[in-house]
């Protein structure tokens, strides 16, 4: 079974700076997606950036950025020029690309992220 | 808005009881997901319909059911409910099974307390 690692379960950043939260995760699958959600206070759960496994450029949506090492089953998340807004938990996940009822995501224990003004 | 909606925002009930929550996926969406997400557990996996037939389970108790209706809607049966079952209870949506990295749209979520 797959398993998603985060072992920061907090974080802090200064507004406007660079952070960047971690994730490992353990598979034997070579096919698969990964992606990072944001859980505000409101709850609600948002996806901000996906990366799949078969490409090896890292996915970058604005200001948020991947490193995405394969063979280290590592995807960690930078965001640069921190805003307010962005303080939240964070939460890294797994799917299976095999299909056939591998859609489920796999979870991380989340990472709370403060930023301070 | 993720176009998923969930009914009821807030649910408080006793030990015992049986709860129904409700889900309305995105139009268009035949994928529904059930997420748990609790303080010691995190966020867990529960059962996934498509179409109407249930796709994949998960660590879903054998207290706990689900189904998904004709028009796509899904309910998530909760009985003689325990303490421990007290949780945000996430449904998400998608519109394939495979074939891309086909996001999953969360609906706000039923928090559920169990006095």
């Amino acid at each position: 079974a797959q398993t998603v690692t985060q072992s920061q379960p907090e974080m802090s950043v200064q507004e406007a700076e660079t952070v960047t939260l971690s994730c490992t995760y353990d598979t034997s699958e070579s096919d698969y997606y990964l992606f990072w959600y944001k859980q505000p206070p409101s709850r609600q759960m948002i996806l901000v950036i996906r990366q799949e496994a078969y490409k090896q450029q890292n996915a970058t949506e604005n200001r948020f950025s991947v490193n995405f090492q394969k063979a280290a089953k590592s995807f960690s998340l930078k965001i640069s020029d921190s805003q307010l807004g962005d303080a939240a938990m964070y939460f890294c996940a797994y799917r299976s690309a095999r299909g056939g009822g591998s859609e489920k995501l796999v979870f991380g224990k989340g990472t709370k992220l403060t930023v301070n003004p | 808005d993720s176009g998923v909606t969930q009914t009821p925002k807030h649910l408080i009930t006793a030990t015992g009881q049986r709860v129904t929550l409700r889900c309305s996926p995105r139009s268009g969406d035949l994928s529904v997901y059930w997420y748990q997400q609790s303080l010691d557990q995190g966020l867990q996996f529960l059962i996934q319909y498509y179409n109407g037939e249930e796709r994949a389970k998960g660590n879903i108790l054998e207290r706990f059911s689900a189904q998904q209706f004709p028009d796509l809607h899904s309910e998530l049966n909760l009985s003689s409910l325990e303490l421990g079952d007290s949780a945000l209870y996430f449904c998400a949506s998608s519109e394939r099974l495979a074939g891309g990295p086909d996001e999953q749209f969360f609906g706000p979520g039923t928090r559920l307390t169990v006095l």
